[in-house]
Order: C-alpha cells, then structure tokens, then sequence
C-alpha cells in the first residue's frame, strides 16, 4: 500500500457535525500537509504540520500528528456543505526533494 | 496574484501527437512541481523543477516524457507520442522555498483520442 492512506475512503455527515479524517504513512517524514479538491478543480492547501509538532489549528480545521504511530488526523469541526470535497493527506519524507506523496483521499460529503 | 496558471484547460490529442503543458508558477516561488491524476486516484508525484534545473524526475515515465523550467518563461510538460494511457489531469504546483504548502493551478485534463 502507498505512503499516505486516508480513512475513511467516504464520509457522509450532516452540516453542523464534526467531520474525522484519518492518514497513516509508512516512512519517516519532516511533514505533512492536508489538502482539499473540490470535484474537477486544482488542491487547496490547507494545513502543514511538521514532524516536531503534535496539534495545530486554523479556524474550523484541526490536525494532530503522531509520529510514533505514523499517523495524522483532521477534524473538521461544524460542517457546511461548502466543506464537501475531497481531502488528501500528503507527506512530505524530507532529504531536500521537498516532494510530497499523496494518499488517495476521503471523499466528504456534508448534506443540509 | 494570478495564482499558478496552467494552460490549456482541457487538451484533445490524437495518439501519436505530442502533448504540450504550460504552467506559470506564483510570483516569488521558485519551485515547481508536476502532477498527474488518474480518475478516483491521488496525485502521483512526477518532477521537481528550479530555474533551469531538473531537481527530481524519479516519478517521470523513462520515455516519451520531459519537463523544463527555462529561465524565462513557463513550466513545461511535453509528452510526445501520447497514448490512452497517457490520458489524465496534470496537475502544476508552485512554493517559494522547500518546507512550504504547495499552491496548485486547476490543472490540465488531457484526453487521448
């Protein structure tokens, strides 16, 4: 299985409710970023977190990272249907390549 | 700040043509990196570039593939030949330094015909 594998594959919620999204990745990394596509469009960028850092916030958006499970989380907290996407985890493993490995997403869908 | 822009949008070939991609990074960053999606698939890595500079191209097919990042000018991905399996969206990204989030263009959706 690939580096970066997100869990669920799918989440359908209803708006207001907190939304989890899980990653686990296989190597060591210096970090990892969350990102959105909407259907037919470019990423988003959302959030980095690096391999020293265990939490970090941005408005509705919170990541947590643990290294020593390999793995990552984001929660988004009182959906809209404006969040509905797909949201990628994506590891960046360091040695100055600054390339990032992608998962393969969790498609969500928050419903009025 | 137009962004990263990419163009074409969308781009028809026949198999056996060559494909051309543009991709104009944000102003002030001076990395880019090239994309390609498969349909219900994540992002698969394909080069890393700097001015004048191939950084990584682990993820490039051995053949029929090439990127450039000139001096002046955009980004470009050429495939020469293209086949079916060649058909996906590409996707250009852009950062001003390593560390960094990427920002991505809506990218370019080839179809091979």
């Amino acid at each position: 299985s690939q580096q970066g594998e997100e869990d669920p594959q799918a989440l359908s919620i209803q708006e207001g409710e907190n939304a989890t999204m899980n990653c686990s990745y296989k190597t060591s990394i210096n970090n990892l970023q969350w990102y959105r596509q909407n259907s037919g469009r470019g990423l988003v960028h959302l959030i980095l977190i690096r391999s020293n850092e265990r939490e970090k916030h941005s408005g509705r958006l919170r990541v947590t990272l643990d290294t020593s499970k390999k793995s990552s989380s984001l929660l988004i907290t009182a959906s809209r249907a404006a969040d509905t996407a797909s949201y990628f985890c994506a590891t960046d493993a360091g040695g100055g390549g600054n390339k990032l490995t992608f998962g393969t997403g969790t498609q969500l869908k928050v419903e009025l | 700040n137009a962004g990263v822009m990419q163009n074409p949008r969308h781009l028809v070939r026949r198999r056996g043509q060559e494909a051309r991609l543009r991709c104009s990074p944000m102003k002030g960053h001076s990395h880019v990196y090239w994309y390609r999606q498969l349909p219900e698939e994540g992002l698969k890595f394909m080069v890393y570039l700097q001015k004048e500079n191939i950084i990584d191209e682990s993820g490039m097919p051995k053949e029929r593939f090439s990127a450039e990042f000139p001096k002046e000018g955009p980004s470009i991905l050429r495939i020469q030949q293209v086949v079916r399996g060649d058909s996906a969206a590409y996707f250009c990204a852009s950062s001003p330094d390593r560390d960094y989030g990427y920002t991505f263009g809506s990218g370019t959706r080839l179809t091979v015909v």
